[in-house]
């Protein structure tokens, strides 16, 4: 069965630093959505991808967070510089258009 | 107040009894509803469609009552497996069409 990966799993990193996590959707699935997850919290969507144009980034705090899915295919998406509030769990979701989402595995982002 | 409210739990309950968990949403604009499961540290995975006449799927009951704005989602003959965290969700249409909204969710714990 196909999946959506994501890389790393797990990233700690220090405040004021720059983090990048990566995403692979199915294949095929042109639609790709980043959503953050703060413990105890239901998952936020950040940005939603539709091939390589973004449809919705109203969540995406753009002073310090941007995303990019060149090629239409695998996305980016990056914080600089992170801050202690940023710590979560980064998940990455991907669908043919008005499908059912699939998630990937996550990247637990630590800040210190 | 937050689009997707969910009851606050936790939910301890022994293998083999009946729960129910309830959900509100604001947007009368919503479309789509779904559970989710999410169990420790993993994904979210869908476990279910909602839809307004009622849906079951073995032991998994899901109702939605669009004039109430209300979800409900019972689990007959609990099993120490379906201890995980239950996610409500909505998705609206027009330019939002996809973007999950989630509640915050309610974490159930089966025990022996």
């Amino acid at each position: 069965e196909a999946e959506v990966a994501q890389s790393p799993r797990y990233k700690i990193t220090e405040k004021s630093q720059a983090v990048a996590f990566w995403c692979d959707p199915i294949s095929g699935h042109a639609t790709l959505y980043w959503y953050r997850q703060i413990l105890g919290q239901g998952p936020e969507l950040l940005v939603q991808f539709q091939d390589e144009s973004v449809v919705d980034d109203s969540q995406l705090p753009k002073d310090r967070f941007s995303a990019e899915r060149l090629k239409g295919v695998d996305s980016t998406l990056k914080i600089q510089p992170a801050e202690l509030g940023d710590s979560a769990m980064y998940l990455c979701a991907s669908s043919f258009t008005r499908g059912q989402q699939y998630f990937g595995p996550g990247t637990r982002l630590t800040v210190t | 107040r937050k689009e997707v409210e969910q009851d606050p739990g936790p939910f301890n309950v022994p293998e083999g009894a009946t729960v129910a968990f309830n959900c509100t949403y604001s947007n009368s604009a919503s479309q789509s509803f779904f559970w989710y499961r999410q169990d420790c540290r993993k994904e979210p995975k869908l476990l279910m469609s909602v839809y307004s006449s009622g849906n079951e799927d073995g032991r998994f009951t899901a109702q939605l009552n669009r004039a109430s704005q209300y979800i409900s989602l019972l689990i007959r003959d609990s099993k120490l497996s379906d201890s995980a965290t239950y996610l409500c969700v909505v998705t609206a249409g027009g330019t939002s069409y996809g973007k999950l909204t989630f509640g915050q969710g309610t974490i159930l714990t089966v025990h022996p």
